[in-house]
């Protein structure tokens, strides 16, 4: 992933309505991504996972799309709450790596009521 | 509450000194990992241990090291500490290095160097 400073990129969505956060990962050998959620003061937060031979998983309230062909994921949240507000990162892992995680930037998503 | 604990939760050092921060895995997790957040980054992986060996370093220099007990804990040891090594430092655990397992993170060591 790209950093971008200490300008993340900001997403701000009225409670009730869905949000979606967009990732563009780097290594087309990557096999297995993971969105997590930080809130101020707290360690990264497994949300959902995927793997490469998927393209669409999905969770509670949450679903996430792979499109390898451009090497993009997104994070689609329904019906966002106010406790949705936070940083969200996506993550890949590299195959025949030490099955690290590779982060990019976040977004940082503000529920408005 | 993800069972990672991470001691101490804040820390000032000084320019040149060393400093140790601490990482007890989550129960039943042998591999742990160290990541570098800097204000408005995603983390950086700095290295992950397996059964007390290193098994993968990311791109940061020697005097980032650590260290793994045979209870799986772990030590991140950072000597001549730079003025940019300011961030927040997170442990992750997960139970074993091959497939993909969930990595609990804790809640971090917020280093400032002055």
């Amino acid at each position: 992933g790209e950093n971008v400073g200490l300008h993340l990129p900001t997403l701000s969505v009225q409670e009730g309505d869905n949000s979606i956060i967009n990732c563009a990962y780097s290594n087309s050998a990557s096999d297995y991504f993971i969105w997590y959620k930080q809130e101020s003061g707290k360690g990264p937060q497994f949300i959902i996972d995927i793997r490469s031979n998927m393209d669409k998983r999905q969770g509670q309230r949450v679903t996430v799309l792979l499109n390898k062909t451009v090497k993009h994921l997104s994070l689609q949240i329904a019906a966002t709450q106010p406790g949705d507000s936070a940083v969200y990162f996506c993550a890949e892992v590299t195959s025949g790596s030490a099955r690290q995680l590779t982060f990019g930037s976040g977004t940082q998503l503000t529920v408005l009521p | 509450e993800t069972g990672v604990t991470q001691s101490p939760t804040h820390l000032i050092k000084t320019r040149g000194q060393q400093v140790t921060l601490r990482c007890s895995s989550q129960s039943g997790h042998n591999t742990v990992s160290w990541y570098q957040q800097a204000l408005g980054q995603g983390p950086q992986f700095i290295f992950q241990y397996y059964r007390e060996e290193e098994n993968g370093r990311g791109n940061f220099p020697p005097r980032f090291s650590g260290l793994q007990f045979p209870n799986y804990s772990s030590e991140l040891n950072v000597n001549a500490l730079e003025l940019d090594d300011s961030a927040l430092y997170l442990c992750a655990s997960k139970a074993g290095v091959e497939g993909d397992t969930e990595a609990f993170f804790g809640q971090g060591t917020r280093l400032t160097v002055v």
